[in-house]
């Protein structure tokens, strides 16, 4: 079964740099995108970027640029998101999820990953 | 970039009862690219409907989803005890973004 299994919860400082993994399993992990997504505490869902798994190309969303990298290690299957610069306002669940290209819906996600964010 | 707003805010309703979820585009949002999701306390969000209308796997018939444009909405016929939750909508034209959410909660 498809399976998207992410790395577990983390604390940082403000200013530092953080690296969330997602393993993908139970598919062809080339042929579906893999999105970044967080959700603040009580808030709602935000779109941070997607990298192709099957040749590596990246989109971030507008907000992240500069700040966040998104890459994949095939061999592993796995698609890593390293955030930097990290404020408070970064505190959130981490979730990554799939897209089959171009149907831009996210048909299976990870279980998410907490970062908090505090000094 | 496109932005969703999502009517209302809370619903309290009983088992049962039919609603009906509003999601309002900024803009026209083209090839059908909208989506809705169920997320329960502590869970990932679910895919239920893409496509506007297309139900996802597993989603049960009761829901169900139109619209065009920039005016969207989900139904869910009879509510179950299994559907208090929040729905968010989610769009594609040229990035992706969420509504900020409809919380369905047991009158």
């Amino acid at each position: 079964q498809v399976q998207l299994v992410q790395s577990g919860a983390e604390v940082r400082k403000p200013g530092a740099s953080v690296t969330v993994s997602c393993r993908a399993s139970g598919y062809t992990f080339t042929t579906y995108y893999v999105h970044w997504v967080r959700q603040a505490p009580g808030q709602g869902l935000e779109w941070l970027g997607r990298v192709d798994p099957s040749g590596g190309s990246i989109h971030y969303a507008q907000n992240f640029q500069g700040r966040v990298i998104m890459t994949r290690e095939t061999s592993t299957t796995t698609v890593y998101m390293e955030l930097s610069s990290l404020r408070s306002e970064d505190t959130a669940v981490y979730y990554c999820a799939r897209e089959r290209p171009d149907n831009c819906h996210f048909d299976y996600w990870g279980q998410g990953t907490l970062v908090t964010v505090s000094s | 970039e496109i932005v969703l707003t999502q009517s209302p805010g809370t619903l309290s309703l009983s088992p049962g009862e039919r609603v009906t979820l509003s999601c309002r585009a900024s803009q026209s949002i083209s090839k059908s690219y909208l989506a809705w999701y169920q997320q329960k306390p502590g869970q990932a969000p679910r895919l239920l409907v893409y496509g506007v209308s297309s139900r996802a796997t597993g989603t049960p018939d009761r829901f169900s989803g139109s619209g065009s444009g920039t005016d969207f909405t989900l139904t869910i016929s009879r509510l179950e005890p299994e559907d208090f939750a929040v729905y968010y909508c989610q769009q594609y034209g040229g990035s992706f973004t969420f509504g900020q959410g409809t919380k369905l909660e047991i009158k």
